[in-house]
């Protein structure tokens, strides 16, 4: 089975432009988590999905965006770039299946690192 | 705010040195704890979902235990190798049964010399 895809890998944008990442989940898994990782901060949450719904965001402003579609795929958008947006972002999916989601076994993906200069 | 504490920050150990490491969390609305190994320039890797107040969990040499009730689960490694240098993410669930919002502790990175 493969594993969680992210495209692209390596991204570099200038400040105030705009970027969309995109991950593909395991097959069979409805639900998707987005994650921010920076040397300062650590793994910092940024979305939930769950079939195609937002369950969940994070404290990130409303430049950060994501969707979710019918097949499962998640794309997250950051508008209007900022150097602070330089990090590495990191999907992961789940089965979705559990009634207790908190307990599924989360599959991370390789990440887009995203380099704004 | 649930705060996420994992030490140590770093540990160096020669090979065939046993280790463990500390992930503390608040013990209310606990649902389940969850444990990885992020090696460099790869995916964090599942190593335990924890959900219930003394459990104990075992994958080959690495083993975690949980304390729900004063909020820490520990990890440890028997005889390290060369390969289990990497950074070990403690991660709760976000206070709620129905979602996955993870919040992971800074990690703990180990450093095993051969």
């Amino acid at each position: 089975k493969a594993g969680v895809t992210q495209t692209p890998r390596y991204l570099i944008k200038t400040r105030g432009q705009q970027v969309t990442l995109s991950c593909s989940p395991i097959s069979g898994h409805r639900s998707v988590s987005w994650y921010q990782q920076t040397p300062g901060q650590g793994l910092q949450f940024l979305f939930e999905y769950f079939s195609e719904t937002q369950r969940n965001k994070g404290n990130f402003p409303g430049r950060f965006s994501g969707r979710q579609f019918s097949n499962s795929r998640s794309e997250m958008n950051v508008s209007t770039l900022e150097l602070g947006d330089s990090a590495l972002y990191l999907c992961a999916s789940s089965l979705g299946f559990r009634r207790e989601l908190a307990q599924e076994t989360q599959y991370f993906g390789p990440g887009t690192r995203l380099l704004v200069l | 705010i649930l705060n996420v504490e994992q030490s140590p920050q770093s540990l160096h150990v020669q090979e065939g040195d046993s280790t463990n490491f500390t992930c503390s969390f608040p013990s209310s609305n606990f649902y389940a704890l969850h444990w990885y190994r992020w090696e460099t320039a790869k995916s964090p890797e599942a190593l335990f979902v924890m959900t219930l107040n003394g459990d104990e969990k075992k994958k080959g040499r690495i083993s975690a235990t949980l304390n729900t009730k004063e909020g820490y689960s520990y990890l440890y490694i028997k005889g390290s190798q060369p390969e289990d240098s990497a950074t070990y993410l403690c991660a709760p669930g976000a206070g709620s049964s129905n979602t996955g919002k993870l919040i992971f502790g800074q990690g703990t990175t180990l450093q095993v010399k051969p």
